[in-house]
């Protein structure tokens, strides 16, 4: 079946421009994450939605960025004003529900680079 | 917080040799605890996982033990293969969290 998919694979932007990240999880998974993967790290937590609403936000850096889950399903991770810090692989996963028993699986990722 | 401390790369090793990448954790309480793989060019995959003490997760010959009393979960491969060039992150999950906290991944390449 289809994995999660996330749309750009790659996004080029100029610093203080807005940004969109949108991310289409396995069909009916209710938890979606995402996190941020800079250069030779791992994975960092930035929010998580269980259906609708975003049940965890504490990994976002700053009040710039932002993400949504109107519907339960598609998710869109905002950027405002960019900055050259924000580049970086964006990356979401879904599982079937949440808490540690359930696996998580992950996109491809959106390599955002910000000039 | 919580964190995981991986074996720093990168690892280069011959075809068939033995493999171990460390693992250490510090978390709240018991968490669970997992590999994820990622090959060149593709995204993050489940490599195994395990949920409470001395569980073992397994999966494509490699195998990884759940050390309540070290805070470890060690990530081992009898006889590597090529194909098993990759980076491999360790994570977890704790309390009521419900998102990984992952390590900061160690890059295999092994050679024919």
């Amino acid at each position: 079946g289809a994995g999660v998919s996330q749309t750009p694979s790659n996004k080029v932007t100029e610093k203080g421009k807005y940004v969109e990240l949108r991310c289409d999880p396995i069909s009916g998974h209710t938890a979606l994450y995402w996190y941020r993967q800079s250069l030779g790290q791992g994975p960092e937590f930035l929010i998580y939605f269980q259906g609708t609403g975003a049940a965890d936000d504490s990994g976002l850096p700053n009040d710039r960025f932002f993400a949504v889950r109107p519907e339960g399903s598609v998710s869109t991770l905002k950027i405002q004003r960019t900055e050259r810090g924000d580049s970086a692989v964006y990356l979401c996963a879904s599982s079937v529900t949440s808490g540690g028993a359930s696996t998580q699986y992950f996109g491809p990722g959106t390599r955002l680079t910000v000039l | 917080g919580d964190s995981v401390t991986q074996m720093e790369g990168p690892v280069t090793l011959s075809e068939e040799a033995f493999l171990t990448i460390n693992c250490t954790y510090t978390a709240t309480g018991y968490p669970s605890l997992f590999w994820y793989v990622q090959y060149p060019g593709e995204g993050l995959q489940l490599l195994l996982k395990a949920t409470k003490a001395d569980d073992k997760g397994s999966n494509k010959g490699f195998e990884a033990t759940y050390r309540k009393e070290t805070t470890s979960f060690h990530l081992e491969k009898g006889s590597v293969q090529v194909s098993d060039s990759a980076v491999y992150f360790c994570a977890l999950i704790s309390g009521s969290a419900r998102q990984l906290t992952f390590g900061s991944g160690t890059q295999l390449t092994v050679l024919p």
